[in-house]
């Protein structure tokens, strides 16, 4: 069975300052995706970003970017430009030939004014 | 488009007391999940549905059961609630799984004395 860790349970960063969170995962797949979901006080969870395994290019999505290195199967994602709105849960996730999510523990990132 | 939408938002049972959870989708997806979340941990998938008429079990399935009769419905019983019941309910679906985004409802809070 797949796992995903998060050995962060929780961040910090200042705003306007560059944050990364970890995520390791353990998987004999070679076509999975990876994902990394936002959950904030409201509890809804909100994707940030996701990546395709067979794809050598990190994806971005305006100040959120992933570092994906396949070989050490790790999956970290670096928020630029901290906002003040950028504080949650967040949450990376893996999705295997199940066509499954399996989640890991979370890593709550506080945004310091 | 209301998109993924769960009723109750929260409630309170005793020991043995039975329950529905209904979540609905307006997106017209055939795959739809029912995770529920505690705390210091991540979402657990407890079963899922790949179309109308289908369910299977997910990482946590015990104690529970679903129904999938309409495509933009999809039930979870608890027969008879216990405390380790307790948790955070949260339904999503997508158009497809593997490396379709999962949209998720608000979620249903759940305390069970």
């Amino acid at each position: 069975a797949q796992t995903v860790t998060q050995s962060q349970p929780e961040m910090s960063v200042q705003e306007a300052e560059t944050v990364t969170l970890s995520c390791t995962y353990d998987t004999s797949e070679s076509d999975y995706y990876l994902f990394w979901y936002k959950q904030p006080p409201s509890r809804q969870m909100i994707l940030v970003i996701r990546q395709e395994a067979y794809k050598q290019q990190n994806a971005t999505e305006n100040r959120f970017s992933v570092n994906f290195q396949k070989a050490a199967k790790s999956f970290s994602l670096k928020i630029s430009d901290s906002q003040l709105g950028d504080a949650a849960m967040y949450f990376c996730a893996y999705s295997g030939s199940a066509r499954q999510l399996t989640f890991g523990s979370g890593t709550q990132l506080t945004v310091l004014p | 488009n209301a998109g993924v939408t769960q009723t109750p938002k929260f409630r309170v049972l005793k020991t043995g007391q039975s329950m529905t959870l209904l979540c609905a989708q307006d997106m017209n997806h055939e795959y739809m999940y029912w995770y529920r979340q505690d705390p210091g941990m991540g979402l657990r998938l407890i079963h899922y549905s790949v179309g109308e008429g289908t369910t299977a079990k997910g990482e946590v399935p015990d104690g529970y059961n679903v129904s999938r009769l309409k495509k933009q419905n999809f039930l979870l019983g608890l027969e008879s609630a216990a405390p380790s019941q307790t948790s955070v309910y949260f339904c999503a679906s997508s158009y497809s799984g593997g490396s379709e985004t999962q949209y998720f409802g608000p979620g249903t809070r759940l305390l069970v004395l």
